[in-house]
């Protein structure tokens, strides 16, 4: 049971290069997140999926892109990678959204990704 | 706007103590929703309890419990009969019930249970 998977689990980019986070999960979920921590922090929402062709941004959206084509994958893409993206990113998944939050229906997180722009 | 602080950065706690950790929060909506999470060194987030804010009954989960001050917007986690394993990272967070995906999260307190 592979749960939520992130791949790379880490990665050193160039300022102004650009890459994508996978995110892949097998339950079957409907709700997908993408978050960043930064060093001492919290999680911050960059953008979240209620389902396959719907993505609505979070708290810090700006400099990511998201897509959902599929129930399974919701990618993430920097266009140009500025230093105020290093952070860990993490992907989490959910059968139903927020607040059904509960121990039977948990958000379920990936490892996450560790990304440095130099 | 909505706002969690946790004013711990680092706690503490002797093996089977017992050990509080604080969350405050800052919001004008009326109904939410209020969780911890738990971080270990595998970086994996866990819900350890939730709080519904229309609920009065203060949440438990078998060794974990909250104290819910609505008024004070205060939600602090208990711990009880703390185990080596609660060593990690814990998040207090927040979510409103109009646009419930957007979390709002707490800097976090690192909580290390001694032997």
């Amino acid at each position: 049971n592979a749960g939520v998977t992130q791949t790379p689990k880490f990665r050193i980019l160039k300022i102004g290069q650009s890459m994508t986070l996978q995110c892949t999960q097998d339950m079957n979920h409907n709700y997908m997140y993408w978050y960043r921590q930064d060093p001492g922090m919290g999680l911050k929402l960059i953008y979240y999926s209620v389902g396959a062709g719907i993505t609505d941004k979070g708290e810090v959206p700006n400099g990511y892109n998201v897509s959902r084509s599929t129930t399974e994958d919701f990618p993430l893409r920097l266009e140009l990678a500025a230093p105020s993206q290093t952070s860990v990113y993490f992907c989490a998944s959910t059968q139903q959204g927020a607040p059904i939050f509960d121990s039977n229906q948990p958000q379920h997180f990936g490892d996450g990704t560790r990304l440095s722009i130099l | 706007a909505q706002t969690v602080t946790q004013s711990q950065p680092e706690m503490s706690v002797q093996e089977a103590e017992t050990v509080t950790l604080s969350c405050t929060y800052d919001t004008s909506e009326n109904n939410y929703y209020l969780f911890w999470y738990k971080q270990p060194p595998s970086r994996q987030m866990i819900l350890v309890i939730r709080q519904e804010a229309y609920k009065q009954q203060n949440a438990t989960e078998n060794r974990f419990s909250v104290n819910f001050q609505k008024a004070a917007k205060s939600f602090s986690l208990k711990i009880s009969d703390s185990q080596l394993g609660d060593t990690a990272m814990y998040f207090c967070a927040f979510t409103t019930s109009y646009n419930n995906n957007d979390m709002r999260f707490g800097a976090g307190t690192r909580l290390t249970v001694k032997p």
